[in-house]
């Protein structure tokens, strides 16, 4: 089946310092992709997401790169911060008549003081 | 804004108990999932529910039942629980329209022990 997945397990950061966490995955049909944050305890937060026909997407302190042709994603987290550490997740969904989510197994960022 | 609901937050069966897992969201959303995460692994699809009224299996459905009472309400009942359940099971809503997937937005979590 299809699979979504991460390339690192974790990552620790220094505080202010950039993040980038990356994803693959295989469904060359998904157009949806979305990040969520989960602290300890708690349930997914979202972060941002982005759909197929975009390769680029900005939040607060937070981009999104969708490389459709190598099938890759990456959240790029700007001047880290100690609440940045949690477990990120993306997900991804072929959009139209799918009305689930595939989640990848999570990376734990620590952001070092 | 209380966004989705679960209640328990925790739980502690025996083997062979049965027990209803309830979720209700206030954001008026069509959709609602309930995953399952175990340790090392992402989320897992239990059962949705694309509106009121349907039920679909997702990636992970036996051992478990659903219930959509209403637009607010998804349950998730465990039969005869058995100690590969002990997991942590998350409830999401959103509203999907006209065919356009949008994110989901997840309660707090039950965390539930089998033994």
């Amino acid at each position: 089946g299809e699979s979504v997945g991460l390339h690192l397990p974790t990552l620790s950061v220094q505080e202010g310092d950039n993040s980038i966490i990356n994803c693959a995955y295989s469904n060359s049909a998904s157009d949806y992709f979305i990040w969520y944050k989960q602290e300890s305890g708690k349930g997914p937060q979202f972060i941002i997401d982005i759909r197929s026909n975009m390769d680029k997407r900005q939040g607060q302190r937070v981009t999104v790169l969708l490389n459709k042709t190598v099938k890759h994603l990456s959240l790029q987290i700007a001047a880290t911060q100690p609440g940045d550490s949690a477990v990120y997740f993306c997900a991804e969904t072929a959009d139209f008549g799918n009305e689930k989510l595939t989640f990848g197994t999570g990376t734990r960022l620590t952001i070092i003081p | 804004n209380a966004g989705v609901t679960q209640t328990p937050k925790f739980q502690v069966l025996k083997t062979g108990q049965s027990m209803t897992l309830q979720c209700a969201q206030d954001m008026n959303h069509n959709s609602m999932y309930w995953y399952r995460q175990d340790p090392g692994m992402g989320l897992r699809l239990i059962y949705y529910s694309a509106s009121e009224g349907t039920t679909d299996k997702g990636e992970v459905p036996n051992g478990y039942n659903v219930s959509r009472l209403n637009k607010r309400e998804f349950s998730l009942r465990l039969e005869s629980a058995a100690p590969s359940q002990t997991s942590v099971y998350f409830c999401a809503s959103t509203e999907t329209e006209r065919g356009v997937f949008e994110k989901l937005f997840f309660g707090s979590g039950t965390q539930l022990s089998v033994l």
